[in-house]
């Protein structure tokens, strides 16, 4: 079983460029969901594709944005970048169903540093 | 919107000390609650969940955490700790909607 991969493993922009991150779920899981990990800090909710749709938002503005493809991958596209983007960005995958609905598998992230 | 809180930021113990680890949460609905850990260097990984059922839960490499309704509280004990439980733990919840929030996370540091 092929475990969440993420690419790039480490990344280094300048303030207002753009940015394209991607993420392969689990084999079987159908859900994508993104966080934000600064350093120090927990990560937080950016934002969940289900079915290629966005399925839940976090508190981020629209310069983040995603995309889910037919094979459950998924993209996080950040514009504009800021100073404070600087973050691990971490993909967790998840099935719909059931109870096993809310139990997500992380990926190891994207190390994005802006300057 | 729920919040979750770990007072403990971090912590140095004696390798074979017990350990307990605080996690508050604020939501008044039913919850789904996680302890998750991540390694250095690795990615995050569950560690324990709860559901439903018997409150107290055990996970992997002998951690087990106790749910208590009434207190919103889900902490996380292990009788004797190793140098490789070093790691950084986050206690998470999940409402229902979909996000998983995570407190700010608890860093461990275990002494040979």
């Amino acid at each position: 079983e092929t475990g969440v991969t993420q690419s790039p493993t480490h990344l280094i922009k300048t303030r207002g460029q753009q940015v394209t991150l991607r993420c392969s779920s689990q084999s079987g899981h159908n859900t994508v969901s993104w966080y934000q990990q600064a350093l120090g800090q927990g990560p937080q909710f950016i934002f969940q594709y289900y079915r290629e749709e966005e399925n839940g938002r976090g508190n981020f503005p629209p310069r983040f944005s995603g995309l889910q493809f037919p094979n459950y991958s998924s993209e996080l596209n950040v514009n504009a970048l800021e100073l404070d983007d600087s973050a691990l960005y971490l993909c967790a995958s998840s099935s719909s169903g059931g109870a096993s609905y809310n139990e997500q598998f992380f990926g190891p992230g994207t190390r994005l540093t802006v300057l | 919107a729920q919040s979750v809180s770990q007072h403990n930021h971090h912590v140095i113990l004696s390798e074979a000390a017990s350990l307990e680890l605080g996690c508050n949460y604020s939501y008044g609905g039913t919850v789904n609650l996680f302890w998750y850990v991540q390694y250095p260097g690795q990615h995050l990984q569950l560690l324990l969940k709860y559901f439903s059922g018997d409150p107290l839960v055990k996970g992997i490499k002998g951690f087990e955490a106790e749910f208590i309704k009434s207190k919103f509280s889900f902490n996380l004990r292990k009788p004797s700790v190793q140098w490789s439980d070093t790691a950084e733990y986050f206690c998470a919840v999940n409402t229902g909607r979909r996000a998983l929030t995570f407190g700010s996370g608890t860093r461990l540091q275990v002494q040979p």
